[in-house]
């Protein structure tokens, strides 16, 4: 079985752009959640999709969004860029509930 | 708010020896905890896994071991091995949606 796949694995965008990030989920898994991961916070939750639902979102601003399409893969989107969102975006998925399996990340750096 | 953290950051050991990385939880709530390994460059990955209704579990060279009544969860790692080495987080998730709260990290260093 394939697992977790993201793309682009790196990006390097200006401040004030904005960035779409995507994630392929284990098939058969619905759960998609994403999460973003820095040195000096370590592993935060963003958001969480079940079947096209946001279920659970963490605490960042608005200017971070998310959405998964009828076949699970999930996108997130970034705009008004700026410096302190250079980091490791990860997806994770899983089946309705259990066991997160994540993919390699994508590696944000905002210039 | 609430979070769950790990006791110490740096972990060096000699290959062979048991390795044993701790890890401190404060939502009394949670009702499921997974171990992971994150390789530089990598993401997490799943090592092991335990339900708040089990006080171990074992894998293959892990276990889990989790006392809900200090809130302490640990792994260990029997004859700890070179490709051992890596980042390890314990997370927690209360919310049944697979919405994980991660500790630090702790870095493990294995030294053939």
């Amino acid at each position: 079985k394939a697992g977790v796949t993201q793309t682009p694995r790196y990006l390097i965008k200006t401040r004030g752009q904005q960035v779409t990030l995507s994630c392929s989920p284990i098939s058969g898994h619905r759960s998609v959640s994403w999460y973003q991961q820095t040195p000096g916070q370590g592993l935060q939750f963003l958001f969480e999709y079940f079947s096209e639902t946001q279920r659970n979102k963490g605490n960042f601003p608005g200017r971070f969004s998310g959405r998964q399409f009828s076949n699970s893969r999930s996108e997130m989107n970034v705009s008004t860029l700026e410096l302190g969102d250079s980091a490791l975006y990860l997806c994770a998925s899983s089946p309705e509930t259990g066991t997160a399996f994540f993919g390699q990340g994508t590696r944000l750096t905002v210039v | 708010g609430e979070s769950v953290g790990l006791h110490l950051p740096t972990l060096s050991v000699q290959e062979g020896d048991n390795s044993i990385i701790n890890c401190a939880y404060s939502n009394s709530a949670s009702d499921y905890f997974i171990w992971y390994k994150q390789e530089s460059g990598k993401g997490p990955q799943f090592i092991i896994d335990i339900r708040s209704n089990m006080d171990k579990r074992q894998g293959q060279r892990v276990t889990v071991l989790l006392n809900k009544t200090v809130k302490h969860l640990s792994l260990q790692i029997a004859a700890t091995q070179p490709g051992d080495s890596a980042v390890y987080f314990c997370a927690e998730d209360h919310s049944g949606y697979s919405t994980l709260t991660f500790g630090k990290g702790t870095m493990l260093l294995v030294s053939p």
